[in-house]
């Protein structure tokens, strides 16, 4: 089945260190990929999305992720990581935008420590 | 990208009754999608509406249940019915568009 996984249920970090979340994918072609934030008691943000073309995006708030095909992964990546960075961070995907629905991995809850 | 205005924002509810959750969009949108995120979990598509047909649900989920109604291309309800303390949940709204999927900002409904 078509899906998005994240490996990483819980993921503590440093204040001002950096950052990678996990997001793999299991689509048959050149999927489009999308992380979200939400912060507690928030509706989810759009970070930054991939739809073709250059592999490295950046998003909103510091944010990248690089799209690597051979390796299945559209990770989610920040150099220094901030207090208010702390929320849950959600990797999503469609095979065919528009045509087809967003499916959600799991989820990883980001705890910054001082 | 379009904005969306959701209400209720939260909501405590007896079990029993029904609740119905309002989405306005700022534009006219082809598609709405209507989620669920129970506590801790991820979100979780209940079903996509088109104006002017039936919405389309997800396995698991039924129309006596969640019945969703689109009269129009920037509104739609999605109503939670004879609710259970295991409704309680995070109802969200989405739209598609040209940079991506937007989010309303979510109904907090807990059902005692």
């Amino acid at each position: 089945a078509q899906s998005v996984t994240q490996p990483d249920i819980h993921i503590t970090v440093s204040e001002g260190a950096s950052l990678e979340l996990r997001c793999n994918y299991s689509y048959g072609a050149t999927p489009y990929l999308f992380w979200y934030v939400q912060s507690p008691g928030q509706g989810l943000q759009l970070l930054l999305k991939y739809f073709s073309g250059d592999t490295l995006v950046q998003g909103i708030k510091g944010f990248e992720a690089e799209f690597k095909r051979s390796q299945s992964s559209f990770n989610l990546r920040k150099p220094s990581v901030h207090w208010s960075d702390a929320a849950e961070y959600f990797c999503a995907g469609v095979p065919d935008f528009g045509n087809e629905k967003l499916t959600f991995g799991t989820g990883t809850r980001l705890t910054i420590i001082p | 990208s379009a904005v969306i205005s959701q209400k209720p924002s939260r909501d405590i509810c007896q079990r029993g009754t029904s609740l119905t959750i309002q989405c306005q969009v700022d534009s006219q949108v082809t598609m709405m999608f209507w989620y669920r995120q129970q506590p801790g979990q991820s979100l979780t598509l209940i079903a996509t509406a088109n104006q002017g047909s039936e919405a389309t649900y997800e396995s698991g989920f039924v129309i006596d249940k969640f019945p969703i109604s689109r009269p129009n291309l920037t509104f739609s309800t999605l109503t939670v019915s004879n609710m259970s303390p295991e409704d309680s949940s995070i109802y969200l709204c989405s739209v598609e568009g040209a940079n991506g999927y937007t989010f309303g900002s979510g109904t907090r409904l807990t059902v005692v």
